[in-house]
């Protein structure tokens, strides 16, 4: 099957410092990605949408200027979390899906980042 | 935006009881899935219904999609502590298309030893 890593796993930081985190489609290219948050005991929540070469779209309530995606390639997109804050500690997951993935049945999902800023 | 209820939110039951989840909506889906989420993982398909009223057996899980296609339920027989995760239903991504999964609420189910 598809896999889907993500750097770092977790990660500690700062207020006020910036984080990137990392999503890789290992064995099909991306075309589009989608960035999920997830607060403790939370559902999943649709945080942007990606598509290779172009700008992403943000869902309502998302600042584009704090939570900057890339999305360069078809087997790497990038979301940071720039000068973050305590409210910005999550679990974020990225979503790719794209030319050669799996059957549209099934949506896979990275293993996720644990954000946890101080 | 279509709106997924989950019930209950929260549920902690003993290794061996019975469970049953919910998941509600207004809207009417073609059809819908079911997934679990581990602690520090992502989410996991376990399941697709399509038809109404629909039974689906997955070892202990039985998973049921309504009559009328707008609710589904999850049926755990003698829960382990492996079952133990968050689940979530969402409507199935129609084939092809890029739109995103709007997952439910979800349910935290514990199992305890």
């Amino acid at each position: 099957g598809a896999v889907v890593s993500q750097h770092p796993s977790w990660v500690i930081c700062k207020s006020g410092t910036s984080v990137k985190i990392e999503c890789r489609s290992l064995d099909f290219q991306a075309t589009t990605m989608f960035w999920y948050r997830q607060f403790p005991k939370q559902s999943l929540m649709l945080m942007a949408t990606s598509n290779e070469g172009s700008k992403a779209t943000y869902e309502q309530g998302v600042e584009k200027d704090k939570f900057l995606i890339n999305h360069a390639s078809l087997t790497l997109s990038t979301l940071t979390v720039t000068s973050a804050h305590p409210e910005d500690s999550s679990f974020y997951i990225c979503s790719p899906i794209g030319a050669g993935a799996p059957p549209a049945e099934t949506q896979y999902f990275g293993p996720g980042t644990r954000l946890l800023v101080l | 935006t279509q709106l997924l209820e989950q019930s209950p939110q929260f549920l902690s039951i003993q290794e061996g009881e019975n469970l049953t989840v919910y998941c509600n909506s207004s809207s009417v889906f073609s059809s819908l899935q079911w997934y679990r989420q581990e602690p520090g993982e992502g989410p996991v398909l376990l399941v697709t219904v399509v038809t109404g009223g629909e039974v689906k057996k997955l070892k202990r899980l039985t998973f049921q999609f309504g009559d009328a296609r707008k609710d589904s339920s999850l049926h755990i027989t003698a829960a382990q502590p492996g079952d133990t995760g968050l689940y979530l239903c969402a409507p199935k991504k129609p084939s092809g298309s890029a739109r995103q999964l709007t997952f439910g609420s979800g349910t935290q189910l514990t199992v305890l030893p």
